[in-house]
């Protein structure tokens, strides 16, 4: 069956360094693959998609990476902020099916 | 940009009554809405996937006859969850797609908190 791993549940960082959150997924091949942010008690807010013909997208302090050989995806926030603690959701999806989520990291980017 | 509403935000009733949900797009015409619950630390789980004018699809486990979707106009979609019991409880959230938006991202309400006491 179809998974979809984020790899550490909480992720603890200083403030100003970059976080990586890592997604794995296995038994499918997604044409893509969206990063949603999610604060406590509120729906999830989209950030970046990428596509499998793209190695990498970015915009402002977000990177995203995309290897569909390792069928992986990392999520960068360089000079990270406090403001930038939240649940991160990746969601490999294929085609125009729904979107299924993964598990979730939690980043706290410590003052 | 597009927003979704989503109402009530939270709401407590006694087990045994139903409670509807409702999810409006409230600047463009949602062809397909998706409901989603998620349980304290974990993800969201999709529940079903509904399009205007048509039967909702439920993903494995859920049960439709607990959980009524109905999604008659464009911008309108609830989910009624009838009977509900302790275990019912949760974070549903629902999300929106314009049709030809199939690969764009998915536009999400802010959520329902439902208590069964």
């Amino acid at each position: 069956s179809q998974k979809i791993e984020q790899n550490s549940e909480a992720l603890n960082i200083q403030e100003g360094k970059t976080a990586t959150l890592t997604c794995n997924y296995t038994n499918y091949s997604p044409a893509y693959l969206q990063w949603y942010r999610q604060d406590p008690g509120r729906g999830p807010v989209f950030l970046l998609l990428i596509r499998e013909n793209e190695k990498e997208k970015r915009k402002e302090r977000l990177k995203v990476t995309f290897d569909t050989t390792l069928k992986q995806s990392l999520f960068h926030i360089t000079a990270s902020q406090p403001a930038d603690s939240a649940t991160y959701l990746c969601a490999p999806q294929t085609g125009a099916n729904n979107l299924f989520f993964g598990t979730g990291t939690r980043l706290t980017v410590i003052p | 940009g597009a927003v979704v509403s989503q109402h009530p935000s939270w709401v407590i009733c006694k087990s045994g009554t139903s409670v509807k949900i409702e999810c409006r797009s409230l600047d463009f015409q949602a062809t397909t809405m998706f409901w989603y619950r998620q349980f304290p630390k974990q993800s969201l789980m999709l529940m079903a996937t509904s399009n205007e004018g048509s039967k909702a699809t439920y993903e494995q486990g859920v049960e439709k006859d607990k959980f009524l979707i109905n999604h008659a106009s464009l911008t309108l979609s609830t989910l009624t969850v009838t009977s509900a019991h302790p275990e019912d409880s949760s974070f549903y959230i629902c999300s929106a797609r314009q049709f030809g938006t199939e690969n764009q991202p998915q536009h999400f309400g802010d959520g329902t908190r439902l208590s069964i006491l």
